[in-house]
């Protein structure tokens, strides 16, 4: 199975900071990794597809990077609406496992 | 409007049985993957298995593999998740999602799209 190794697990920032949270896999997954974010009591939602595809909708301070192992979710201004605990998933293989979570607060 | 509706949950005891059931509207079900992931309390993801447009491959995480299984019905535009031996680590909240791709160059990329608000099982004596 391909472990996802998603950093850090928490993190406190203040209102218009950048934001970037990590996700590691254990091999090469191209590209195929999705973030979410979760609010609390909330389902999920989807943010970012292929690694860097925003979906549309969601707003352009959201941006994805990475090629190979190494994946990045960025947060160029973060915005109190972005409190949420943040999700990779990796979509090469099955089992499609997700990273364990990165828990945005505000500071 | 692209809509997943759980129901299903409930509390059982340790060794018994649980079925959920996701029924959709706003999109042509029968036209999709569809996936089942859990989240234990207080806990991160955790992708449970999929089910195949026509019912004809299925995936399952190996914590469930044997115990549960994932059906759907086209007809009734519904997804199911028949669970048994259900152990007290399998206490979560259970989400219902549609999976889509996109071709970008010469790969093909799944994802999630559209979950439901979830259900609860709570396993205990």
């Amino acid at each position: 199975d391909i472990q996802m190794t998603q950093s850090p697990s928490s993190l406190s920032a203040s209102v218009g900071d950048r934001v970037t949270i990590t996700c590691r896999a254990s091999q090469g997954i191209t590209n195929s990794l999705a973030w979410y974010q979760q609010k609390p009591g909330k389902a999920p939602e989807l943010l970012l597809y292929a690694a860097s595809r925003l979906r549309s909708g969601v707003p352009s301070r959201f941006s994805g990077s990475g090629s190979g192992t190494d994946y990045t979710l960025t947060i160029s201004s973060l915005q109190p609406e972005d409190i949420a605990t943040y999700y990779c998933q990796q979509y090469y293989s099955i089992p499609r496992i997700f990273g364990q979570g990165t828990n945005l607060e505000i500071k | 409007e692209e809509q997943l509706v759980e129901s299903g949950g409930g509390l059982v005891q340790p060794g018994g049985s649980l079925r959920l059931s996701c029924s959709a509207s706003g999109f042509t079900f029968s036209g999709y993957w569809m996936t089942w992931v859990r989240q234990a309390p207080g806990k991160g993801l955790e992708w449970v298995g999929d089910i195949k447009q026509d019912g004809s491959d299925r995936h399952y995480v190996d914590s469930v593999k044997g115990r549960f299984t994932i059906s759907r019905d086209n007809a009734k535009n519904s997804l199911y998740l028949q669970m048994n031996s259900l152990r007290a680590e399998d206490t979560a909240v259970y989400y219902c999602a549609k999976e889509v791709g996109a071709t970008i160059g010469p790969y093909y990329y799944y994802y999630i799209d559209v979950w439901g608000k979830g259900t609860t099982v709570t396993v205990s004596s």
